[in-house]
């Protein structure tokens, strides 16, 4: 069964430093997601990305976030300047449609830790 | 903004029936996701609703009523694999586009 995939499952790194999550949304999808959890708080969305541009981003994905799908098949989240509150576990998620039936396939996510 | 309600915890019996229920405000609803997360794992899809009424699923069941912004998921026959936290998640719709906004998700303990 075709599933979403990041990498890596686990990164740390330091206050200021820049940071790239990697995900492989499933082939034949055309929506790509990026969500957060912070450690026992509920799942927040950050964006969604359709036809090679952002079309929805939540008051989360300041400037210090970017999406990318440079080749067609990766779709990166990247942050600028992590800060010690971007400390969550990320996940990707992608969708063939928005309609009915539809449904988002999660990535296992990438755990960021930034100290 | 938007608001999602559900009930912190719950706790069942293996081989009974729960109902985890979910409020949510209705302006610009445009469909209602219900999600299992095992800890330390991601969100996996259980259900969608977009119009009123009952999906079947199995051994699992969502029900919608828009006008009363209120969704319910219905586990039966419980097992102890269903010891999880239950997201109901709502996708709204605005002048922008689309948003998705999860709930506080629902801890369910199944006992033997």
């Amino acid at each position: 069964e075709p599933e979403v995939t990041q990498t890596p499952s686990h990164q740390v790194t330091q206050m200021g430093q820049e940071v790239i999550l990697r995900c492989v949304p499933i082939s034949n999808h055309l929506y790509f997601y990026w969500y957060r959890q912070i450690l026992g708080q509920k799942v927040e969305f950050l964006v969604s990305f359709y036809n090679n541009e952002i079309s929805e981003k939540s008051e989360i994905f300041d400037d210090q976030f970017s999406v990318e799908r440079p080749d067609g098949s990766n779709f990166t989240l990247k942050i600028r300047s992590t800060k010690l509150e971007d400390s969550a576990m990320y996940f990707c998620a992608s969708s063939a449609g928005t309609g009915t039936g539809n449904e988002q396939y999660f990535g296992p996510g990438t755990r960021l830790t930034v100290t | 903004g938007q608001n999602i309600d559900q009930p912190t915890e719950m706790t069942a019996t293996e081989g009974a029936i729960v109902q985890i229920n979910c409020t949510y405000q209705t302006s610009g609803f445009n469909g209602l996701f219900w999600y299992q997360q095992h800890a330390g794992e991601a969100p996996t899809f259980l259900s969608y609703n977009v119009l009123d009424g009952l999906e079947e699923k199995g051994r699992f069941s969502s029900f919608l009523s828009r006008s009363k912004g209120y969704s319910y998921l219905l586990l039966k026959e419980l097992q102890m694999k269903d010891s999880a936290s239950y997201l109901c998640a709502v996708r709204w719709l605005h002048n922008y586009g689309q948003n998705f906004v999860f709930g506080p998700g629902t801890r369910l303990s199944v006992l033997p």
